[in-house]
């Protein structure tokens, strides 16, 4: 069946590098994509958001691409910091009434 | 304030009992839902419901049963828990689009 992945299940980056967390997606027809962070003990938080007649849109240090081609998504946080340690996951809108998520990249910002 | 609330936040109950999760929220959205997180698994959707008294199955909704008795309130209730039923429950709200989903900050079940 068709399911939101991830490609990586953990990321180690250095603090102030730029970090890139991957999405693949299955189903052509969704047309909404969030990206979620979810810090330990706490539930998911929004990040960013694009819809599907989009390429790349961008937040306040974050960055997420779209390529329907391939039916990928991707994160980018520019400078990462310690705050930034957290379990990044992305959903797609499956259909009107469905959000499927991702399992999750466990992002850990190294001082 | 939080704007999703749940609670409890951590329960322990033992195989065959009767337990009820309450979310409560604040947003004023007429959405809300209800997923459970299991290692390794993307969130999961058991229920959702629409408006007061409006309810829809989910993903997973076996061995599960909801309310909504009020826009601001929705409890999840595992009517006899079994261990396979230990994991962290989500609840969300949405507006009437429903796409972003505002959660809460979980509660963590413990079947025995």
């Amino acid at each position: 069946g068709e399911s939101v992945g991830l490609h990586l299940p953990t990321l180690s980056v250095q603090e102030g590098d730029n970090s890139i967390i991957n999405c693949a997606y299955s189903n052509s027809a969704s047309d909404y994509f969030i990206w979620y962070k979810q810090e330990s003990g706490k539930g998911p938080q929004f990040i960013i958001d694009i819809r599907s007649n989009m390429d790349k849109r961008q937040g306040q240090r974050v960055t997420v691409l779209l390529n329907k081609t391939v039916k990928h998504l991707s994160l980018q946080i520019a400078a990462t910091q310690p705050g930034d340690s957290a379990v990044y996951f992305c959903a797609e809108k499956y259909n009107n009434n469905d959000m499927r998520f991702g399992a999750g990249t466990r992002l850990t910002v190294k001082p | 304030d939080a704007d999703v609330t749940q609670t409890p936040r951590n329960r322990i109950t033992k195989t065959g009992k009767r337990i009820m999760l309450e979310c409560s929220q604040t947003k004023g959205h007429d959405r809300m839902y209800w997923y459970r997180q299991d290692p390794g698994l993307g969130l999961r959707l058991i229920y959702y419901s629409f408006d007061v008294k409006d309810i829809n199955k989910g993903e997973i909704s076996d061995g599960y049963s909801v309310s909504r008795q009020a826009q601001a309130k929705f409890s999840l209730s595992l009517e006899s828990a079994i261990p396979n039923q230990t994991a962290l429950y989500f609840c969300a709200t949405s507006d009437l689009q429903g796409e972003t989903q505002y959660f809460g900050p979980g509660t963590r079940l413990l079947v025995l």
